[in-house]
């Protein structure tokens, strides 16, 4: 079985452009998460999206936004970028209900800002 | 809110021996669980451990093995035998437990290194 695909693996803009990022969950999977991985901050939820619907938000301003397609691929878009949004941006699926409760990660898509 | 403390920045083991990795967290929560990830170098978080806060029998993965302390709000991983693919950072997370939820809090990580 595939594992959680992260596209791009890396990629570099300035400030003021904006960026979009893909995930493509785990087939079956119909939750994906989004977490930023910065050193200052660690590891911090953005979101998080069930069967098209957002169902958990994280604490990050508005030009942070996502979305889910009903083939359960995700993407996050971050517009009028700024220094502080340059980190490692890592997206997780998982079944989305139950005690389960797994999360498999991508391996993340490297942002940086200049 | 869910907070998830991991007090030691860096470790260092020697192979073959054992090291423990320590974790508190808070919550006003019965029913949660909580993890060990490992991020080697190459970024893709690896689920290392499960436990689940209703179950009083502590985790066990092979080499891998924690100390659930539900009152004192420990959480912490053992590792025995340690190897040198043990080396990279490590992540403990806490989930409420819910159908409807799968935010992941975690700790700050903790480097463990792993001498030959």
């Amino acid at each position: 079985k595939a594992g959680v695909t992260q596209t791009p693996r890396y990629l570099i803009k300035t400030r003021g452009q904006q960026v979009t990022l893909s995930c493509s969950p785990i087939s079956g999977h119909r939750s994906v998460s989004w977490y930023q991985q910065t050193p200052g901050q660690g590891l911090q939820f953005l979101f998080e999206y069930f069967s098209e619907t957002q169902r958990n938000k994280g604490n990050f301003p508005g030009r942070f936004s996502g979305r889910q397609f009903s083939n359960s691929r995700s993407e996050m878009n971050v517009s009028t970028l700024e220094l502080g949004d340059s980190a490692l941006y890592l997206c997780a699926s998982s079944q989305g209900r139950g005690r389960t409760g797994e999360l498999f990660f991508g391996e993340g898509s490297r942002l940086t800002v200049l | 809110a869910q907070t998830v403390t991991q007090s030691q920045p860096e470790m260092s083991v020697q192979e073959a021996e054992t090291v423990t990795l320590s974790c508190t967290y808070d919550t006003s929560e019965s029913d949660y669980y909580l993890f060990w990830y490992k991020q080697p170098p190459s970024r893709q978080m690896i689920l290392v451990i499960r436990q689940e806060a209703y179950k009083q029998q502590n985790a066990t993965e092979n080499r891998f093995s924690v100390n659930f302390q539900k009152a004192a709000k420990s959480f912490s991983l053992k590792i025995s035998d340690s190897q040198l693919g043990d080396a990279a950072m490590y992540f403990c997370a806490y989930r409420d437990y819910t159908g409807a939820n799968s935010k992941l809090t975690f700790g700050k990580g903790i480097t463990l290194s792993v001498r030959p």
